[in-house]
């Protein structure tokens, strides 16, 4: 089965300081990775994906996320995190889009 | 291009009824995808639906149904509403090619409250 694990919570950064939000997944076979953001009442937008090739992925907003198969790790990174960053992020995984299977997100506080 | 679209946004049922959801997915994409969300369970797949035809199910019980027409428009009805049934329920489209790599995009979502 797969499953995906964030086990931060909630974290709070200064605005400018960076961010790493952590992801590790569960997946038989090989991994589609997606990093979502969902602010509070709307739907979720996605940051970026990985399916294959290079394992440093960039996405919008700054966002970039680093795929590591040996430690089953997709981390999500921003060098200097912005005041409209605060938002709850969710990391997925799935055979195809349309059947992730998501973590239970990181609420991220930014302080001025 | 407009966006996935979900109507209503809020909704508020008693315990017993049953509800019916709407999702209008991006044009040109066929594949809809519909998630519950709550506070305890998180985002949680229902099923997905491409080409009028289920492709997959989630774990949830058969009161949980839903429908795509041949405009790609899709509806989740729930039955014999219980308390435990209110969520956020995300909607989500993708126009998905052979090799199914294609980005998901949500819809708002539409609130729903079981009294």
């Amino acid at each position: 089965a797969q499953s995906v694990t964030q086990p931060d919570i909630h974290i709070t950064v200064s605005e400018g300081a960076s961010l790493e939000l952590r992801c590790n997944y569960s997946y038989g076979a090989t991994p589609y990775l997606f990093w979502y953001v969902q602010s509070p009442g709307q739907g979720l937008q996605l940051l970026l994906k990985y399916f294959s090739g290079d394992t440093l992925v960039q996405g919008i907003k700054g966002f970039e996320a680093e795929f590591k198969r040996s430690q089953s790790s997709f981390n999500l990174r921003k060098p200097s995190v912005h005041w409209s960053d605060a938002a709850e992020y969710f990391c997925a995984v799935g055979a195809y889009a349309g059947k992730s299977t998501f973590g239970d997100g990181t609420t991220l506080t930014v302080k001025p | 291009k407009a966006g996935v679209t979900q109507t209503p946004r809020y909704l508020i049922k008693t315990r017993g009824q049953q509800v019916t959801l709407s999702c209008s997915p991006i044009s040109g994409h066929r594949s809809v995808s519909w998630y519950q969300q709550t506070p305890g369970q998180g985002l949680q797949f229902l099923f997905e639906y491409f080409s009028e035809t289920q492709r997959n199910k989630g774990n949830f019980p058969g009161r949980f149904s839903g429908r795509q027409f041949s405009n790609s428009r899709s509806e989740m009805n729930v039955s014999t509403l219980e308390l435990g049934d209110s969520a956020l329920y995300l909607c989500a489209s993708s126009s998905l090619s052979g090799a199914n790599t294609d980005t998901q995009y949500f819809g708002p979502g539409t609130r729903l409250t079981v009294l």
